[in-house]
């Protein structure tokens, strides 16, 4: 399956600060999204990051507050923008290989205070 | 829409067999997954089936599909500690966007 390396593992911010995560793939795959897991809950899909073009997000999530980018079919970010004690959670990315099937990285743990 | 559910705990002694349920509203699901995630990591993929099977063995884990009754079910044989985690069902979505539901998950504890 692919290998996603995800970084960073873990952050405490400032609120008002933004963050940026990142999503790297060793391989090409068709498609990346990011999800939000808050404390104790289920995973929630924010947006699917789409390359070369802006990405598609859920109900409730907006670009202003968690822009992505893809630039190429190996890498996407995502930033959590103005953040404020709510948007703590872990954030994870995704991706879909056409051979590996939907493969998970190990999560960004973000605490804001 | 689009929903899954899952009991939210199940308690095991090691050795026993567990059977962690979960049920689904899109009869149009291809896919059906299980995840496995342990204390402060990502998703782990265990099984999927394929919604025109009934059943799928792989080592320890069963996979049981009753697709009339749109319940899933996840058996693990010979619980060890080590299968201690939350486990998540999830189901492609039927919009196309290659999305998954997941749902609750549930806390499988494995006492020794």
């Amino acid at each position: 399956s692919a290998v996603i390396s995800q970084k960073p593992s873990r952050d405490i911010c400032q609120r008002g600060t933004s963050l940026t995560i990142q999503c790297q793939v060793d391989s090409q795959v068709t498609m990346m999204f990011w999800y939000r897991q808050q404390p104790g809950q289920s995973l929630t899909l924010i947006a699917t990051a789409n390359q070369g073009s802006e990405a598609t997000y859920e109900s409730g999530f907006v670009i202003d507050k968690f822009p992505i980018s893809r630039p190429n079919l190996t890498f996407s970010t995502l930033t959590v923008s103005n953040m404020s004690p709510e948007d703590s959670s872990i954030y994870l990315c995704s991706v879909l290989g056409q051979i590996s099937g939907y493969t998970f990285g190990s999560g960004t743990r973000l605490t804001v205070v | 829409g689009e929903d899954v559910e899952q009991s939210l705990f199940l308690s095991v002694r090691e050795g026993d067999s567990s059977v962690i349920n979960c049920t689904y509203t899109d009869s149009s699901s291809t896919y059906l997954y299980w995840y496995k995630q342990e204390p402060g990591a990502g998703l782990q993929l265990l099984t999927y089936i394929f919604s025109n099977m009934d059943m799928k063995q792989d080592q320890r884990l069963t996979v049981l599909l009753n697709k009339k009754d749109k319940h899933l079910s996840l058996r693990i044989a010979d619980t060890q500690t080590g299968d201690s985690a939350i486990y998540f069902c999830a189901e492609i979505g039927s919009s196309n966007t290659g999305k998954l539901i997941f749902g609750q998950g549930t806390t499988l504890q494995v006492k020794p």
